[in-house]
């Protein structure tokens, strides 16, 4: 059983903060981290997939980085918006094409 | 156009019947995917289908069967429905392995009576 955990599980912040949440995998056959965007009554939406090292990506106001020798990922959100609101889940691979999804980050954004 | 399909959206049966959801995509990915969400609204990976490999998470009972009459196609097949198995069914696909995004389908709630 992979354990794959996000921190913090819900997050209320006020619009215009900048914010951020955890993701921690195993660190040993690391394959690959994704991140997914999950608003309610929709499915989720792939936001990220990151596979290296040290890799860093960005999207608009959102942006990730990976340190897979200890097993974290950072999801950041700068600025954010009532429409950020969303539970924000990773998913890890080490093989294959199963991926362990985490419990999800559920931020919710006041106007 | 909607990239990946489900139906039925919703599935209201009772105990002890076979059900099944079908699910398609339209974007040419080699590789379709079945998720539950359970109850703590987790997503969990029931199976993987490529290129005629099924690859199965070993904690789904032997009463749920995928079948892929073609590369478009995933469709999931339960046998003699329990009441846990009442969630939301989610199929996914991607191309090639797990260094792609997965695209998900609307999902299925499945309500076992």
């Amino acid at each position: 059983i992979l354990n794959v955990e996000q921190s913090p599980q819900s997050l209320h912040v006020q619009e215009g903060d900048s914010t951020n949440f955890t993701c921690s995998f195993p660190s040993s056959n690391f394959y690959a981290l994704h991140w997914y965007r999950w608003e309610t009554a929709k499915s989720p939406e792939a936001l990220f997939v990151m596979t290296l090292n040290g890799d860093e990506k960005k999207k608009g106001r959102i942006s990730a980085t990976l340190n897979t020798k200890e097993g974290y990922s950072y999801l950041y959100i700068k600025g954010s918006q009532p429409e950020d609101s969303a539970t924000y889940l990773c998913a890890f691979s080490n093989a294959g094409n199963m991926l362990t999804f985490g419990g999800g980050t559920r931020l919710m954004v006041k106007p | 156009d909607t990239a990946v399909s489900q139906t039925p959206k919703y599935l209201v049966t009772q105990m002890g019947n076979d059900k099944s959801i079908k699910c398609e995509q339209n974007l040419g990915h080699d590789t379709m995917y079945w998720y539950k969400q359970d109850s703590k609204k987790f997503l969990k990976i029931m199976f993987s289908y490529n290129n005629k490999e099924l690859i199965i998470n070993e904690t789904v009972p032997n009463r749920f069967s995928p079948k892929s009459p073609d590369k478009a196609h995933l469709n999931l097949h339960i046998n003699s429905l329990e009441l846990g198995d009442s969630a939301v069914y989610f199929c996914a696909s991607s191309q090639g392995v797990s260094y792609n995004e997965q695209f998900f389908g609307p999902g299925t709630r499945l309500t076992v009576l």
